[in-house]
């Protein structure tokens, strides 16, 4: 079957760097993507990966890994508003996606 | 330009009675998509359509019909509404091509009692 797999939840603090892993088993790739969504809200698209390599925009990056199934999104000089949860996506060889169940990001000051 | 927008935002139905959730998107987009959201799952694909008068079964379809109006609207009804179909309903619409992400709805709770 197809599986992806990220934390359940994370804890950090106010002004440092996280890193949120998402490893996935799927018949075929297409495409890697990573949203944000804060609690009660819609999910918003944050950065998509097809090649392998680091993504950069602004304090977020991603990073694919193709051989290894695995991707991060990597959040600098947090700030509160980043509490939220954060979805991995993947796009099977079908053009399906398959999204992970989230990682909830707590930020303590 | 308002996105997508999806009604009504909140509603609780008694099993057996029927609804129907609308969703519109001003983006001149292709694809649309239903999802529901339950806790500790992740987004699971109910029906889609890849264009006007097209529609498909996603990964949990029973339960759930659709119909793509036109090119902005795509509805999705349940016709007996049972207690396992609580959950919130997102709608999503994207452009053709496995690169671009999708823009979602803000959401409808449904509770079903």
């Amino acid at each position: 079957g197809q599986n992806i797999d990220q934390p359940t939840e994370m804890t950090a603090t106010e002004g440092a760097i996280v890193q949120i892993n998402c490893t996935y088993q799927t018949s075929g790739f297409n495409g890697l993507f990573w949203y944000q969504q804060h609690a009660g809200e819609a999910p918003t698209f944050l950065s998509y990966n097809v090649l392998d390599g680091l993504e950069e925009k602004g304090r977020f990056s991603s990073f694919l890994s193709r051989s290894k199934g695995y991707s991060y999104l990597l959040l600098k000089e947090l700030q509160m508003k980043d509490s939220a949860s954060y979805l991995c996506a993947v796009r099977d060889g079908n053009y399906q996606l398959i999204w992970g169940a989230g990682t909830k990001l707590i930020i303590k000051p | 330009n308002a996105g997508v927008t999806q009604t009504p935002k909140f509603r609780v139905l008694k099993t057996g009675q029927s609804m129907t959730l609308l969703c519109a998107q001003d983006m001149n987009h292709e694809y649309m998509y239903w999802y529901r959201q339950d806790p500790g799952m992740g987004l699971r694909l109910i029906h889609y359509s890849v264009g006007e008068g097209t529609t498909a079964k996603g990964e949990v379809p029973d339960g759930y019909n659709v119909s793509r109006l036109n090119k902005r609207e795509f509805s999705l009804r349940l016709e007996s509404a049972a207690p396992s179909q609580t959950s919130v309903y997102f709608c999503a619409s994207s452009y053709q091509g496995s690169s671009y992400e999708q823009y979602f709805g803000p959401g409808t709770r449904l509770t079903v009692t």
